[in-house]
């Protein structure tokens, strides 16, 4: 059984720029679910997708925008890249809503 | 009032002792409960599911009270290896409002 996975591992963008981070969900999963996590704090849930559709959001604007594709693997775009942004991105993917999540190793964001 | 209230430690425990967390949380519907390991820079790992009846897995025994909307974590005969963040995680509602997470608890076993 292949576990979530997240690329890149590292990332360094400037204030402004945009940024694409992708996680491949476990198999056998159809629900992926992001997370921001600054340092010192637990993860704040950013968004949730199910069957290609969001549907659930947590308190990020709207500059934070998502896509799950049909083998169930994700994308999280962030546009207008603030200083606050740098964090640790979290996928993490589960056979439904109400199930346990499962979280791939991160993205680690650096905004200069 | 914070949704999930963690004591932040760090605990200092002597190996083979045995040591406690709780939480408490805010919203009175939530649906479910876990306990995630978090090691130093590393993602959150799914510890245990924590039920109404309480569950042991092991060391560790996980109960769950909901009248007082809290949820507590016992590590029995601490290893070296249980040094981590513990992080107390509730699913508020159906699931699509994410999974709300404490802080984090830091315990450091000593040899």
């Amino acid at each position: 059984e292949t576990g979530v996975t997240q690329s890149p591992t590292h990332l360094i963008k400037t204030r402004g720029q945009q940024v694409t981070l992708r996680c491949s969900s476990q198999s056998g999963h159809n629900t992926v679910s992001w997370y921001q996590q600054a340092l010192g704090q637990g993860p704040q849930f950013i968004f949730q997708y199910y069957r290609e559709e969001e549907n659930g959001r947590g308190n990020f604007p709207p500059r934070f925008s998502g896509l799950q594709f049909p083998n169930y693997s994700s994308e999280l775009n962030v546009n207008a890249l603030e200083l606050d942004d740098s964090a640790l991105y979290l996928c993490a993917s589960s056979s439904g809503s109400r199930y346990e999540q499962f979280f791939g190793p991160g993205t680690r964001l650096t905004v200069l | 009032r914070k949704e999930v209230e963690q004591d932040p430690g760090p605990f200092n425990v002597p190996e083979g002792a045995t040591v406690a967390f709780n939480c408490t949380y805010s919203n009175s519907a939530s649906q479910s409960f876990f306990w995630y390991r978090q090691d130093c820079r590393k993602e959150p790992k799914l510890l245990m599911s924590v039920y109404s009846s309480g569950n042991e897995d092991g060391r560790f025994t996980a109960q769950l009270n909901r009248a007082s909307q809290y949820i507590s974590l016992l590590i029995r005969d601490s290893k070296l290896s249980d040094s981590a963040t513990y992080l107390c995680v509730v699913n508020p509602g159906g699931g699509a409002d994410g999974l709300t997470f404490g802080k984090g608890t830091h315990l450091i076993i000593q040899p």
